[in-house]
């Protein structure tokens, strides 16, 4: 199985909503990510755990809040977001981190009101 | 800013065509990727390449990386129209689970 499942796939959000995504993998993968994506722009990493453990926070702003309940499953809790957070978010996963091969999601495409 | 930088950032081609896609990044790496995203769907690996590598094959893919330049292309040959997507390199950043894309390169392959 080399599948990354993120549900949902569409998500309209008022501003004032409070939503989650959620990734889940079953490949024994020890890391993984959330990227944002906008239209015709590449995927802009947002946070990356390992082990469990989250290592990269790139100066996402707290309306995005990353979980990871266990090795197998990831969430984004979304608050008070803003118009401009409308985009695709992509979850990936890798055996390990460093510069392994990424599996992605299909994403999940989110609408902000 | 991002460590990629792709060009063409379009092509346009018939089916049957060579496509070259060229990557270029700023700083040392340990390896560089290429990945393919259809239209609104998540990214799909296609090819690694290492640093001491030169070029690399795969079906119908070609990858050469030339580390003095800090530059990388893909070539797909005897393009098809399901090739028709984003292309973008990937370079390792620093603490190494620092993934890079590159801006990609959107290839339009006409039946």
């Amino acid at each position: 199985d080399t599948e990354v499942t993120q549900t949902p796939k569409h998500l309209v959000m008022g501003m004032t909503n409070k939503k989650s995504l959620k990734c889940e993998q079953h490949m024994g993968h020890r890391a993984m990510y959330w990227y944002k994506q906008k239209a015709k722009k590449p995927p802009e990493l947002m946070f990356v755990y390992s082990y469990e453990k989250l290592s990269i926070n790139e100066s996402v702003p707290s309306r995005f809040s990353p979980e990871c309940p266990n090795s197998s499953l990831l969430n984004l809790h979304l608050h008070a977001l803003q118009p401009e957070d409308s985009a695709l978010y992509l979850c990936a996963s890798t055996r390990t981190g460093g510069m392994n091969i990424q599996y992605f999601g299909a994403g999940t495409r989110l609408s902000v009101l | 800013s991002q460590q990629g930088e792709e060009d063409p950032q379009a092509l346009s081609i018939q089916e049957g065509e060579n496509a070259t896609m060229n990557c270029s990044y700023k700083t040392s790496i340990n390896n560089l990727q290429w990945y393919r995203q259809n239209s609104g769907r998540g990214l799909v690996h296609l090819i690694l390449i290492r640093s001491n590598e030169r070029e690399k094959h795969s079906g119908r893919l070609r990858v050469t990386l030339d580390t003095s330049k800090k530059s990388s292309s893909l070539l797909i040959t005897a393009s098809r129209a399901a090739d028709t997507a984003s292309y973008f390199c990937a370079t390792d950043g620093t603490g190494g689970f620092k993934t890079i894309f590159g801006a990609g390169t959107r290839l339009f392959v006409k039946a």
